[in-house]
């Protein structure tokens, strides 16, 4: 067990539909990166938030939104979806030790949509 | 029919036998890397990290080896047992970004009994 949660675990929904998927990192961890794992593209970097503030973005569609609350849970929020968007979304949450920044994934949210 | 994803690498071994995986990574500048290990329908898990500055590190039942002339990185597991079946990924940091992480696409593991 990482230390990081997601939920829910399975999501399963309609194309145009719109998802939230939460997530809260480590105890004391202020970093939380959200990834997309499909099967045609392995895991992709979406965007990382560090202390409520958004750091660094990759691949992320504009379709696609996040936020860092004060408590440092985040959510990433899927709208207008498409059945390719289908994928398991992962968390993780850093925290950086003698110049290594270890990233702990949570167990991911599997997403169907159909 | 025509099956769809990533070909990743396979890796067969028998139970008992030590197991190598191999990784290229690309940015010679990297500061460190990262081995994860990922079973089916979990999140990756982190195994074991090794500084630019060695050339080998060990951990339980686990020894990085870092050949930065060819810019090569082996995980190899001693003694595989079925657990150990999984997906395998290194990590790298990308340049200039801090600490955003290119994977690569992995190498799946599978332990005979």
């Amino acid at each position: 067990d990482s230390g990081v949660t997601q939920t829910p675990k399975h999501l399963i929904t309609a194309t145009g539909q719109r998802v939230t998927l939460r997530c809260s990192p480590r105890s004391g961890d202020l970093s939380v990166y959200w990834y997309q794992q499909s099967l045609d593209q392995g895991l992709q970097f979406l965007i990382q938030y560090y202390n409520g503030e958004e750091r660094a973005k990759g691949n992320i569609l504009e379709r696609f939104s996040a936020q860092q609350f004060p408590d440092l849970h985040s959510e990433l929020n899927l709208s207008s979806l498409e059945l390719g968007d289908s994928a398991l979304y992962f968390c993780a949450s850093s925290v950086s030790s003698g110049g290594v920044d270890t990233q702990y994934f949570g167990p991911g949210t599997r997403l169907t949509v159909l | 029919g025509e099956s769809v994803g990533l070909h990743l690498p396979t890796l067969s071994v028998q139970e008992g036998d030590n197991s190598i995986i191999n990784c290229a990574y690309s940015n010679s500048a990297s500061d460190y890397f990262i081995w994860y290990k990922q079973e089916s329908g979990k999140g990756p898990q982190f195994i074991i990290d090794i500084r630019s500055n060695m050339d080998k590190r060990q951990g339980q039942r686990v020894t990085v080896l870092l050949n930065k002339t060819v810019k090569h990185l082996s995980l190899q597991i001693a003694a595989t047992q079925p657990g150990d079946s999984a997906v395998y990924f290194c990590a790298e940091p990308l340049p200039y970004t801090g600490n955003q992480f290119y994977f690569g696409t992995g190498t799946s593991l599978t332990v005979i009994p």
